[in-house]
């Protein structure tokens, strides 16, 4: 079935740095991608529509300066999360659709939690 | 889209068939509804989807209201690894975006 590799799995980083995590599609390709983040006993939050070639589509709300999306090939997307603040710190996940298998449900990656220290 | 609502919480019993209700009477025509499940601090496991008709798959069955207002998601035969959250999703069948509910925390007690 449809794999998608997310990474890193966690990572600390000091406030006021930049953080990227990576998303593939290991056995399909993928001109859509979605990132979504999740803070504690809550639901996921869809923060953007990631589009290879061109620019991503932020949900309302998501500030797309500090949230970096770049979708270059179609089996990689990126976010990457600008000067970090402890706010920052949640649970963000990507996902992807192999578009081959129809109307079959998407795959997502294992998540990346991040902490700003 | 489409708006879901399902109860927060629900115990069942391992062994026993868990059914898992979701609302979602606000669903487009060509809108399926797709199942998800999340194990704690893991990304969202897909389960089923369907349109208009029930479903079954090797994890699942899917039974959903002629009306296309509601849906049960059936687990056969519970066991304490099915202990999750899980979300039902109405979505397009192309690259439309997924939104997600509140979900309902499903406990599986021995």
């Amino acid at each position: 079935g449809a794999v998608v590799s997310q990474h890193p799995s966690r990572v600390i980083c000091k406030s006021g740095t930049s953080v990227k995590i990576e998303c593939r599609s290991l056995d399909f390709q993928a001109t859509t991608m979605f990132w979504y983040r999740q803070f504690p006993k809550q639901s996921l939050m869809l923060m953007a529509t990631s589009n290879e070639g061109s620019k991503a589509t932020y949900e309302q709300g998501v500030e797309k300066d500090k949230f970096l999306i770049n979708h270059a090939s179609l089996t990689l997307s990126t976010l990457t999360v600008t000067s970090a603040h402890p706010e920052d710190s949640s649970f963000y996940i990507c996902s992807a659709r192999d578009q081959s298998q129809g109307s079959y449900g998407y795959t997502f990656g294992s998540g990346t939690r991040l902490t700003v220290v | 889209d489409a708006k879901t609502t399902q109860p927060p919480s629900m115990d069942c019993a391992e062994g026993r068939a868990a059914n898992l209700p979701c609302n979602h009477s606000t669903i487009s025509g060509n809108e399926y509804v797709y199942w998800y499940r999340q194990i704690h601090s893991q990304g969202p496991q897909y389960i089923i989807h369907g349109l208009k008709n029930n479903e079954t798959n090797e994890m699942a069955s899917l039974i959903i209201t002629e009306d296309r207002k509601s849906s049960t998601l059936i687990l056969p035969h519970a066991t304490l690894r099915d202990t999750a959250v899980y979300y039902c999703n109405p979505g397009s069948g192309n690259t439309g975006k997924l939104i997600f509910g509140q979900g309902t925390t499903l406990q599986v007690k021995p």
